[in-house]
């Protein structure tokens, strides 16, 4: 059974701290790995798909990595508009399952 | 482009009683998910079709919930009768087609049950 697991549960940085959230997952063959980010009362919002070990995707302060076992998502020098619950989710080879990890919830004071 | 649309955004109900939410999925995607996050959890898979026939629903409650897509576009997904555990956000996305590419959500159908 697939399975995506996400540390830590939540964190809390001082503006402009940088950090590591780790996603790692077990499936039946890896076709992609996603990265959403989900605003309080919203629906979760796409951030990047990786799609092999050593590749990297980048976005303003966030940049996702993968390796076979598990992605990072990197916060460098956060603002307070990070804050959100950050979601992994993987397809796996079969193309059918689309599964979440919990997220983890992220804070960033001023 | 027009986004997922769900309604109602936020639903109240007695325990035993019945709901509905409804799904208009991004134009030209032919498959369409239906999730339940509960509160400080990752969303749960549902129920996925493509086009209007059903590829997943194992994870559905089947003696309450049922869903449905009509002429391979919109979508509802009831629940009856409700129980306090259904308690939940009730996400609805759509992709392109199964496997390929991102999932695309609505804001999500609140639903509080007392």
């Amino acid at each position: 059974e697939d399975q995506v697991t996400q540390s830590p549960e939540a964190l809390r940085l001082q503006e402009g701290e940088s950090s590591s959230l780790n996603c790692s997952y077990t499936v039946s063959g890896l076709r992609g790995l996603f990265w959403y980010r989900q605003d309080p009362g919203k629906g979760p919002e796409f951030l990047f798909t990786l799609y092999s070990a050593g590749e990297e995707k980048e976005k303003e302060r966030l940049k996702a990595t993968l390796t076979k076992k598990e992605s990072f998502l990197h916060i460098t020098a956060p603002k307070p508009e990070d804050s959100a619950t950050y979601l992994c989710a993987v397809w796996d080879n079969y193309g059918q399952n689309f599964v979440f990890g919990p997220g983890t919830r992220l804070s960033v004071l001023p | 482009e027009a986004g997922v649309a769900q309604s109602p955004r936020y639903k109240i109900i007695e325990k035993r009683q019945s709901v509905a939410f409804w799904c208009n999925p991004i134009s030209g995607h032919a498959t369409l998910y239906w999730y339940q996050q509960i509160l400080g959890q990752g969303p749960k898979l549902l129920i996925q079709f493509q086009n209007n026939g059903v590829v997943d629903d194992s994870q559905l409650p089947k003696d309450r919930f049922s869903a449905e897509r009509l002429k391979g576009v919109d979508s509802t997904l009831k629940i009856q009768p409700a129980k306090l555990e259904d308690s939940a956000v009730y996400l609805c996305a759509s992709s392109f087609r199964s496997g390929v590419g991102e999932l695309f959500f609505g804001e999500g159908s609140r639903l509080t049950v007392l």
